[in-house]
């Protein structure tokens, strides 16, 4: 079946340092949208691209998909201790628009 | 605006009782509606998945179940409930489409079977 696979893990970075999470898919995505968990809560709604080797930026955070559409990346320059969290990619699946394949996340802590 | 409701929060339960976990959607029509579980420290286990009333896809062979009674209501249960079912459960709602459209997830409820 379809799988995501996002690396890595943990990172441990010191504020300021730069931070990037990798998600990659054994077949081609529909799209690929980016979550981010806060410790307890729930995960919340980042960004979704849509077209290959498709560029956007929030602020920090920078997000790209790749030209054959199977992975993706989330680079934070300049890290904030509020930035602390775990980052999930979601992938879209080609043929079934109602379904989503999590990535494991990456748990980002950061030391002030 | 559109808001997703989970409830309870929490939830202890002894090893073989009955669960029930609700979750509403308001401010939206016809809604796509998710379950998840999140073990601890862990990714997102997509549970079940219902595109209209009554209609829901079940995606790993489980203890559990979903029904879908009305539109906007999608409601998780088991009848006995096993050590392994523990976990952080998200519901999630997003729109119909011809694409994938974002998810916006409930606050969760963590379960503890003792």
């Amino acid at each position: 079946g379809q799988q995501v696979m996002q690396i890595p893990q943990y990172q441990h970075v010191q504020e300021g340092e730069d931070f990037t999470t990798y998600c990659n898919s054994s077949t081609t995505l529909s799209n690929i949208q980016w979550y981010k968990q806060r410790p307890g809560g729930h995960p919340v709604f980042l960004i979704q691209l849509v077209k290959s080797g498709e560029v956007k930026k929030q602020k920090r955070l920078t997000f790209q998909f790749g030209e054959a559409k199977k992975n993706s990346s989330l680079h934070i320059t300049a890290t904030q201790t509020t930035d602390v969290g775990t980052y999930f990619c979601a992938g879209g699946g080609l043929y079934n628009f109602n379904k989503f394949y999590f990535g494991s996340g990456t748990k980002l802590n950061v030391k002030p | 605006s559109q808001t997703i409701h989970q409830w309870p929060a929490t939830l202890v339960q002894p090893v073989g009782s009955p669960l029930s976990l609700e979750c509403t959607v308001e401010g939206t029509s016809n809604p796509n509606l998710y379950w998840y579980r999140q073990a601890a420290g862990r990714g997102l286990q997509l549970l079940f998945y219902s595109v209209g009333i009554g209609q829901i896809s079940s995606e790993v062979p489980q203890n559990l179940s979903a029904s879908r009674p009305q539109d906007r209501q999608f409601i998780l249960s088991s009848k006995k409930l096993l050590l392994s079912d523990s976990g952080f459960y998200l519901c999630a709602w997003s729109v119909q489409g011809f694409s994938n459209q974002p998810q916006h997830f409930g606050d969760g409820t963590r379960l503890s079977i003792l």
